[in-house]
């Protein structure tokens, strides 16, 4: 099945620092990629997505490329900010056909100090 | 993008009382729709699959007949939490696609507390 493995939190920064945040995942085939940010007292809402390999997404400054050698899909941005402080979930890919079923990590906690 | 809506946000109630709780794809049709739970400071957990026109597939440890669902047509789906009580207090979320490999659109969720 498809499942990903997320690198364990939280993340404490300060304000510009570069952010990464590791996602490793094992699927058959190269379906689509998502990182999905729930920001304080929200709902989960999709942040980006890559739809096949070596495919790059990107959503308010941050980046993952859809990487097939490595089976990685890490988040990266080069200057957070406070505002960027919220939970980030790697979700696994959805299986082809009529439903998709996502299983969600654990998420990662990202603060950004000022 | 697709809207998926959730009703209600937030609710109260007394212990032993059932809750009901709607998820709608405003703009398109679900023939699936997830439920999830999330406690404080957790991820989501999946709950159930809910299928239109036949019974919802539960996940491990879900008890079927605390957590009943219910997928009348192509755009609602509903949770009935049975008999609540304090430890049901959390928040629950639904979810739907509105197509084959496309990202999931969330309800707003629904923060449930039993008291």
């Amino acid at each position: 099945g498809n499942s990903v493995t997320q690198m364990e939190g939280p993340v404490t920064l300060s304000e510009e620092a570069f952010l990464t945040i590791n996602c490793t995942y094992t699927a058959t085939g190269y379906p689509s990629l998502f990182w999905y940010v729930q920001y304080p007292g929200e709902g989960l809402q999709l942040l980006l997505k890559a739809t096949k390999a070596d495919d790059k997404g990107s959503n308010k400054g941050f980046e993952a490329t859809y990487r097939k050698e490595t089976t990685s899909f890490h988040l990266e941005k080069g200057s957070v900010q406070v505002s960027d402080s919220a939970v980030y979930f790697c979700a696994p890919p959805c299986v082809t056909g009529a439903n998709s079923k996502l299983t969600f990590g654990k998420g990662i906690t990202l603060s950004v100090r000022p | 993008g697709a809207v998926v809506s959730q009703h209600p946000s937030w609710v109260i109630c007394k212990s032993g009382t059932s809750v009901k709780i709607e998820c709608r794809s405003l703009d398109f049709q679900a023939t699936t729709m997830f439920w999830y739970r999330q406690f404080p400071k957790q991820s989501l957990m999946l709950m159930a699959t809910s299928n239109e026109g036949s019974k919802a597939t539960y996940e491990q440890g879900v008890e079927k007949d605390k957590f009943l669902i219910n997928h009348a047509s192509l755009t609602l789906s509903t949770l009935t939490v049975t008999s609540a009580h304090p430890e049901d207090s959390s928040f629950y979320i639904c979810s739907a696609n509105p197509g084959v490999n496309t990202e999931a659109f969330f309800g707003q969720g629904t923060r449930l507390t039993v008291v």
